[in-house]
């Protein structure tokens, strides 16, 4: 399989709970994006890597969410002490690189729910 | 830094009838300009993009857009719809260097009605 892919692709946690969502790029992809879609609403762009580093981590809604990314590849994206509006269809995409390149592969994404 | 706007959230159209979805982009420099489709529990596919040359781009499914750099617009069109275009249409846009991230706009939900 060549495409991106997430995993968990359902989560089901207890407020207050910390969860850690995982994405695999495709090989080579340099850029990797993080983005949050609830219900009827937009994307929401959380966080983009370049590489291992984060140029613009301006999405992300408050200090209880954390991304890392790692060898240029795997991403994880963290989020403590679970509130019921974070339950959402979080996105990760990625392309070769930006400008031209920005051509985005989108997993399937993870589907937070937060009782 | 650049932005977009879709200025519909959602469209209406007959079936066999023509559909535009509108985007307008601001950007103090050059820009490449995408459509995303998203067809219902699914995840989101390139529909065509525009990176230089001819203004007019054709993507997959009979759709096309036009880029208008003078209106700052890139307004994504199809002649005659059907019901399985019913989907929600997402335009972005990239800065051309090679770091730039890409920026999309809020969607437009397609409704294709009988």
């Amino acid at each position: 399989g060549a495409g991106v892919s997430q995993s968990p692709s359902n989560k089901v946690t207890e407020k207050g709970k910390d969860v850690e969502l995982r994405c695999d790029p495709i090989s080579g992809h340099t850029a990797l994006y993080w983005y949050r879609q609830s219900l009827g609403q937009g994307l929401e762009f959380l966080i983009y890597f370049q590489g291992n580093s984060a140029p613009d981590k301006s999405g992300l809604p408050s200090d209880r969410f954390s991304a890392e990314r790692t060898g240029g590849s795997v991403s994880t994206l963290t989020i403590q002490r679970t509130q019921q509006e974070d339950s959402a269809v979080y996105l990760c995409a990625s392309s070769q690189r930006g400008g031209m390149y920005n051509e985005q592969f989108f997993g399937p994404g993870t589907r937070l729910t937060v009782l | 830094a650049q932005s977009v706007t879709q200025l519909d959230s959602q469209v209406p159209v007959f079936e066999e009838a023509p559909v535009e979805l509108r985007c307008n982009y601001s950007s103090s420099v050059s820009v490449y300009l995408f459509w995303y489709v998203q067809y219902p529990n699914q995840g989101l596919q390139l529909l065509l993009k525009y990176l230089s040359g001819s203004t007019l781009v054709k993507g997959i499914n009979g759709f096309e857009a036009e880029f208008n750099k003078s209106q700052t617009s890139f307004h994504l069109r199809k002649p005659s719809v059907h019901i399985s275009d019913t989907a929600e249409y997402f335009c972005a846009v990239s800065g051309m260097n090679r770091d730039d991230k890409i920026i999309f706009g809020k969607g437009t939900r397609l409704h294709i009605l009988p």
